[in-house]
């Protein structure tokens, strides 16, 4: 079945640091790609998403790229934040799937000034 | 703008007892969804829910689920008899209709449920 693997965490960057968190997923489709940001007290937000190879999805400086070929979509920012700290979701849904998301563990990210 | 709201935000029952785990989708969407989150593991799909039946549901799903919208706006999640590892956090999901790639689902902040 789908399955999604992310690092695992907490990550603890400074300020202004280079940000990968890593994920790989496992799905029999073509599976859209998802990053979903979990901030204290709040709901899962999308922040950004894949829906075919290549495709670079990206929003409020974060970006990742959907790479077939490795199986990946790793998320990337170039210089994080201390409001960047949050947790962070991988995820996929299988075209035969509806809208139903596999997600990963999730991977604690705190930014320390 | 437009948010799920799930209430109880932290719910403590004792083992055996039926629990309640609502959400106020927003107003205007028609498909809804339950998630939940054990420790340390993986989201989890439970249940999406259409047209006032379950669309599908996971393994997870067994006979002490059941779900519910009783009155057009809430929609409930029941636990009928809870067991120590029904312990989690369980996110509701609500979405447009014609959404595509799930870029209009919205969740809920959860409830975390610990059974004792």
């Amino acid at each position: 079945g789908d399955s999604v693997t992310q690092m695992e965490g907490p990550v603890t960057l400074s300020e202004e640091a280079f940000l990968t968190i890593n994920c790989t997923y496992t799905a029999t489709g073509y599976p859209s790609l998802f990053w979903y940001v979990q901030y204290p007290g709040e709901g899962l937000q999308l922040l950004l998403k894949a829906t075919k190879a290549d495709d670079k999805g990206s929003n409020k400086g974060f970006e990742a790229t959907y790479r077939k070929e490795t199986t990946s979509f790793h998320l990337e920012k170039g210089s994080v934040q201390v409001s960047d700290s949050a947790v962070y979701f991988c995820a996929l849904s299988d075209q035969g799937g509806g809208n139903k998301l596999t997600f990963g563990t999730g991977t604690q990210l705190k930014v320390e000034l | 703008e437009p948010e799920v709201t799930q209430t109880p935000s932290h719910q403590v029952t004792q083992m055996g007892q039926e629990v309640i785990l609502r959400c106020v989708p927003i107003s205007n969407h028609l498909y809804f969804y339950w998630y939940r989150q054990i420790l340390g593991q993986k989201v989890e799909f439970l249940v999406s829910f259409y047209n006032n039946e379950i669309s599908e549901k996971s393994e997870i799903f067994d006979d002490q689920f059941s779900v519910e919208r009783p009155d057009g706006s809430n929609f409930t999640l029941k636990i009928r008899s809870t067991k120590l590892e029904d312990s989690a956090m369980y996110f509701c999901a609500s979405e447009t209709p014609g959404a595509v790639g799930n870029e209009k689902l919205f969740f809920g902040s959860g409830t975390q449920l610990s059974v004792l």
